[in-house]
């Protein structure tokens, strides 16, 4: 079992580009989220999907926005970055329906904008 | 306020002690909670989950809930310096995890 897969670890961009993050759930898992850690931070919630739609979605502005596959993998959009979106970017899987079940992180992808 | 809240640290410890660490929550209906330790640069690792009342323990590690008071703690025996690292606090609400900011441990040789 890979676990939670995350591509690309790393990148740089610069202001006002846009940004596609991706992330395959641990198998056997069909809810993913997505979170920002900004440094000295705890994660903050962006948003979640499953069946392919956002169920929840936490205070983050428009320009982000994400997709999820019928393979349960997903992507995140950034659109017009800023440089506060500098961060580390998390995507969780977990079973959706089950009530007490732990999420999984992925290795995360860093983000630089300068 | 903040939905988790937690010391920041950091909190020394010698090699060998106990380590204490603590969090509190805002919503009492909150069902799921969890430990998560995270090295420098690294993603959250599931230390523990703990659903109920009472102690919960997997090897040197100890989780406690209370949920009249809405407090979450972990114990960490017979500490190790690999243990030093940032040790998040979670809790599952309404189908997303609010995170506290971490406490960072340091164990000391």
């Amino acid at each position: 079992d890979a676990g939670v897969t995350q591509s690309p670890t790393h990148l740089i961009k610069t202001r006002g580009q846009q940004v596609t993050l991706r992330c395959s759930p641990k198998s056997g898992h069909d809810t993913v989220s997505w979170y920002q850690q900004a440094l000295g931070q705890g994660p903050q919630f962006i948003f979640q999907y499953y069946e392919e739609e956002e169920r929840q979605r936490g205070n983050f502005p428009d320009r982000f926005s994400g997709h999820q596959f019928p393979n349960y993998s997903s992507e995140l959009n950034v659109n017009a970055l800023l440089l506060g979106d500098s961060a580390l970017y998390l995507c969780a899987s977990r079973p959706r329906g089950l009530r007490n079940t732990e999420a999984f992180f992925g290795q995360g992808t860093r983000l630089t904008v300068v | 306020q903040k939905e988790v809240e937690q010391n920041s640290g950091p909190l020394s410890v010698p090699e060998g002690a106990i380590a204490s660490l603590n969090c509190t929550y805002s919503d009492r209906g909150s069902q799921s909670f969890f430990w998560y330790r995270q090295y420098s640069g690294k993603s959250p690792e599931l230390i523990m989950s703990i659903y109920s009342n009472g102690d919960k323990e997997d090897g040197r590690f100890t989780a406690q809930l209370n949920k009249a008071s809405q407090y979450v703690s972990l114990l960490i025996r017979d500490s190790q310096p690999s243990d030093s690292a940032t040790y998040l606090c979670a809790v599952y609400n309404f189908n997303k995890f609010y995170f506290g900011s971490g406490t960072k441990l340091n164990v000391k040789p």
